[in-house]
């Protein structure tokens, strides 16, 4: 069974621009989570998708979006970047109560 | 929201020896707890988790205890080995919502 899988791996970009990353959820998995994890910090919640629909989201701005596709993938968009926007993004995806991490998209702004 | 908190944020042991990580959650609705380990470059992995209705679980060298009253949970790991050495995570989940502590970084010396 594949797992969880994001692109790009890496990803550097200069402050103001947009960034899009992706997640291909394992099959059969309709949930995809995201979360930020900052140098040094732990995983902290940004959104929540399930069957196409935001269900939640974290603490973060509004330029922070996001969308799920019919194929339960998911992108996750960040405008007007900010140098703090650096981190690695996560993506995981859930069966019953576990989640399925995938290895991240490290994103840097320069 | 739940509030997780992690300690200690960094733990170094002798090869063989044990190492406990402690959690504290807020909400006592949480019923879902489990331990994830990241290593370097990869995403966080599901190592065992616990549910609400269940003191202590454990998984050979790996060990989890739930304590509802108090609201804390730990982690344990007996004969430790120099592969152990990652980041863990402890998380709590109420409803579909799950939020993690910030993180031990346990150093295993050979």
């Amino acid at each position: 069974e594949a797992g969880v899988t994001q692109s790009p791996t890496h990803l550097i970009k200069t402050r103001g621009q947009q960034a899009t990353l992706r997640c291909s959820p394992i099959s059969g998995h309709t949930s995809v989570y995201w979360y930020q994890q900052a140098l040094g910090l732990g995983l902290q919640f940004l959104l929540w998708y399930d069957e196409g629909e935001e269900r939640n989201r974290g603490n973060f701005p509004p330029r922070f979006s996001g969308r799920q596709f019919p194929n339960y993938s998911s992108e996750l968009n960040v405008n007007a970047l900010e140098l703090e926007d650096s981190a690695l993004y996560l993506c995981a995806t859930r069966r019953d109560e576990k989640l399925f991490f995938g290895s991240g998209t490290q994103l840097s702004v320069l | 929201g739940e509030n997780v908190e992690q300690h200690p944020s960094t733990l170094s042991v002798q090869e063989g020896d044990s190492a406990v990580i402690k959690c504290t959650y807020s909400d006592s609705a949480s019923n879902y707890f489990p331990w994830y380990k990241q290593e370097l470059g990869k995403g966080p992995q599901l190592i065992i988790d616990i549910r609400s209705n269940v003191g202590e679980k454990k998984d050979q060298r790996i060990a989890v205890t739930l304590n509802k009253t108090a609201k804390h949970f730990s982690l344990h790991i007996t004969e430790t080995q120099p592969e152990d050495s990652a980041v863990y995570f402890c998380a709590a989940r109420i409803s579909m919502d799950m939020r993690f502590g910030a993180g031990t970084r346990l150093t295993v010396k050979p």
